[in-house]
């Protein structure tokens, strides 16, 4: 089954205290995204990964990482978190092809910075 | 920029009943649309989309047109099922570009 797959689905962190969020897809696509999602403002992108080792800043980068080794993988890193990246994450993934191509998205990761 | 407005909801309807979900765009160029839909707990789906002007995206009886002399892409579906109550996003492509840009979201909550 074709899927895009976050872990964890939830989490509980406190200011400062590293974290990954990862991110998985097994449909061999070149293009994976981060996007965060907070009431009244929809979807904002955060970083993009064209393929393995190309990685650029989207809309919101600040306070985030991301690292793309892998073609299937494309985790998410927060350094240092902050109560103002509480929100729900969103990966995502298409092929490298047109761009009105599909994107797939992950099921989610709910993250509460205290 | 790119830019993406969609309609204020909430939106609440009773089953059978007409929807529409309105959305305007700013874009340069000719960008591709699309309506994505978010079931409760679920990750984005694609739910439709619009490549060029004039074109009518379809699917699970939605439909939306791509007007470009209005730059609008309305959602529309002739009888809503209380399956249908998600949130609902426009988006764009720019015509160069690969990049996403969202709408704020429409919660429509439809009852038996």
């Amino acid at each position: 089954e074709a899927q895009v797959t976050q872990n964890p689905r939830y989490l509980i962190t406190v200011t400062g205290k590293k974290l990954t969020v990862t991110c998985s897809q097994n449909m061999n696509h070149e293009y994976m995204s981060w996007y965060r999602q907070d009431p009244g403002l929809g979807l904002r992108q955060i970083y993009y990964s064209m393929n393995v080792e190309v990685t650029d800043k989207g809309d919101v980068p600040e306070g985030y990482k991301v690292s793309r080794k892998e073609k299937r993988n494309f985790p998410l890193i927060l350094e240092s978190p902050s109560p103002n990246q509480t929100s729900l994450y969103f990966c995502a993934s298409r092929r490298s092809g047109p761009l009105t191509d599909t994107q797939y998205f992950g099921p989610g990761t709910r993250l509460t910075v205290l | 920029g790119n830019s993406v407005t969609q309609m204020e909801g909430p939106v609440t309807l009773s089953e059978e009943a007409f929807l529409t979900i309105n959305c305007t765009y700013t874009a340069t160029g000719y960008p591709s649309l699309f309506w994505y839909v978010q079931y409760p707990g679920e990750g984005l789906q694609l739910l439709l989309k619009a490549t060029k002007a004039d074109d009518k995206g379809s699917n699970k009886g939605f439909e939306a047109t791509y007007r470009k002399e209005t730059t609008s892409f309305h959602l529309e579906k002739g009888s809503v099922q209380v399956s249908d109550s998600a949130v609902y996003f426009c988006a764009l492509t720019p015509s160069s570009g690969s990049r996403l840009t969202f709408g704020e979201g429409t919660q429509l909550t439809v009852n038996p």
